[in-house]
């Protein structure tokens, strides 16, 4: 099946500092892809749909601002937590949408902000 | 709009045992429907999938799901638990056109020896 990677899978971090997340298809051509927000023992809160090529799209209550996301080929998306907070530490997952409309999910990456 | 109930936050069966999850739906347009699963600290793998095709869904692991739209829901079954089953699944609806997935608000399945 189709595989979705993303880099890294955990990171610590100073608050203040910026964050980039990377997100990747890696057999298959994903025109947009998602980024979702985890708390613990929670479902998965969809933060921003990311469209190759175009400005992402975000959700409600998500500050562009702060989390900047950037879509620059067919298999790659990232997201870029600026400035982060304690508040921000999460596990944010991606997902690459194939031309089948299934959405397929990368690991995860554990974000800890100090 | 759509959205999805999973009743029980929390279910636990013995091993060998059925496996029921339950999963309704709300959309006011012909809905795609999703089961995934999340082993703690990893992302979610697809289960099966229903996109209007055959009302009965087969997906890895054994398990299965059948769509019937006159009680809007996709409930996930497995005839027999495994340990290795222990997890969290979601159950999630998109639509033709859409491209997010509304996830319910997942199912912790325990197996007990």
């Amino acid at each position: 099946g189709a595989v979705v990677s993303q880099h890294p899978s955990r990171v610590i971090c100073k608050s203040g500092t910026s964050v980039k997340i990377e997100c990747r298809s890696l057999d298959f051509q994903a025109t947009t892809m998602f980024w979702y927000r985890q708390f613990p023992k929670q479902s998965l809160m969809l933060m921003a749909t990311s469209n190759e090529g175009s400005k992402a799209t975000y959700e409600q209550g998500v500050e562009k601002d702060k989390f900047l996301i950037n879509h620059a080929s067919l298999t790659l998306s990232t997201l870029t937590v600026t400035s982060a907070h304690p508040e921000d530490s999460s596990f944010y997952i991606c997902s690459a949408r194939d031309n089948l409309d299934t959405q397929y999910f990368g690991p995860g990456t554990r974000l800890t902000v100090l | 709009a759509q959205s999805v109930t999973q009743l029980g936050s929390h279910v636990s069966v013995s091993e060998g045992a059925l496996v029921l999850l339950r999963c309704n739906y709300s959309s006011s347009v012909p809905p795609y429907l999703f089961w995934y699963v999340q082993y703690p600290n990893q992302g979610l793998q697809l289960l099966l999938k229903y996109t209007s095709a055959a009302t009965l869904v087969k997906g890895i692991n054994g398990f299965e799901a059948e769509f019937k739209k006159s009680e809007t829901s996709f409930h996930l079954t497995k005839p027999s638990a495994h340990m290795r089953d222990a997890a969290e699944y979601f159950c999630a609806v998109t639509a033709l056109g859409r491209r997010a997935l509304t996830f319910g608000s997942g199912t912790r399945l325990q197996v007990q020896p």
